[in-house]
């Protein structure tokens, strides 16, 4: 089946800098990708919705200047923190899903995750 | 808005059927899935269901769908230890690829 892959899957870093999390769609191609926060023993809450080649459409809460969005390809999409802080440390997930069909359905694959922790 | 509800907890015994329920509130909702999440990983997709269905069956796992009251189950016969995990159960409608998740039910399956 589809894979979609996240890297790194777990990283440290220091409060007030910036990491970068990829996601990769490794054998189609993604023309929509989500990006997916989860809080520990909670439910996944969507972050925002990108779609290749143009900007991400971020949820009501979610600031955009902090958690940057890059869709350039139909394979990569990247979240980057800005100026992580302790309260941005939690579990990243993003998913992937090849074009729509009415036929084949709207299957959308998930990546491994990425735990963040801010220290 | 679009809600999905679910119980938070649910215990069997090795070998028994395991039923777990998940209500949800968005009318247009086409596609409802149900995933299974192991500690400190990924969403493993388990299964899912068309709205135009109202069962669909896959070896240990059966959906039942009820649209009338938007009710979804997942039944896992011949539960096992390795069924232990958080299931997730979502919808998406047909206009877009966007889920919406429930808080998640911890299946624990005693031996």
């Amino acid at each position: 089946g589809a894979v979609v892959s996240q890297h790194p899957s777990w990283v440290i870093c220091k409060s007030g800098t910036s990491v970068k999390i990829e996601c990769r769609s490794l054998d189609f191609q993604a023309t929509t990708m989500f990006w997916y926060r989860q809080f520990p023993k909670q439910s996944l809450m969507l972050m925002a919705t990108s779609n290749e080649g143009s900007k991400a459409t971020y949820e009501q809460g979610v600031e955009k200047d902090k958690f940057l969005i890059n869709h350039a390809s139909l394979t990569l999409s990247t979240l980057t923190v800005t100026s992580a802080h302790p309260e941005d440390s939690s579990f990243y997930i993003c998913s992937a899903s090849a074009r729509f069909s009415p036929i084949s359905g709207n299957t959308i694959y998930f990546g491994e995750g990425s735990w963040l922790t801010v220290v | 808005g679009e809600d999905v509800e679910q119980s938070l907890f649910l215990s069997v015994r090795e070998g028994d059927s395991s039923v777990i329920n998940c209500t949800y509130t968005d009318s247009s909702s086409t596609y409802l899935y149900w995933y299974k999440q192991e500690p400190g990983a990924g969403l493993q997709l388990l299964t899912y269901i068309f709205s135009n269905m109202d069962m669909k069956q896959d070896q240990r796992l059966t959906v039942l769908l009820n649209k009338k009251d938007k009710h979804l189950s997942l039944r896992i016969a011949d539960t096992q230890t390795g069924d232990s995990a958080i299931y997730f159960c979502a919808e998406s409608s047909l206009y877009g690829n966007k889920l919406v998740f429930g808080a998640g039910t911890i299946l624990r399956v005693k031996s």
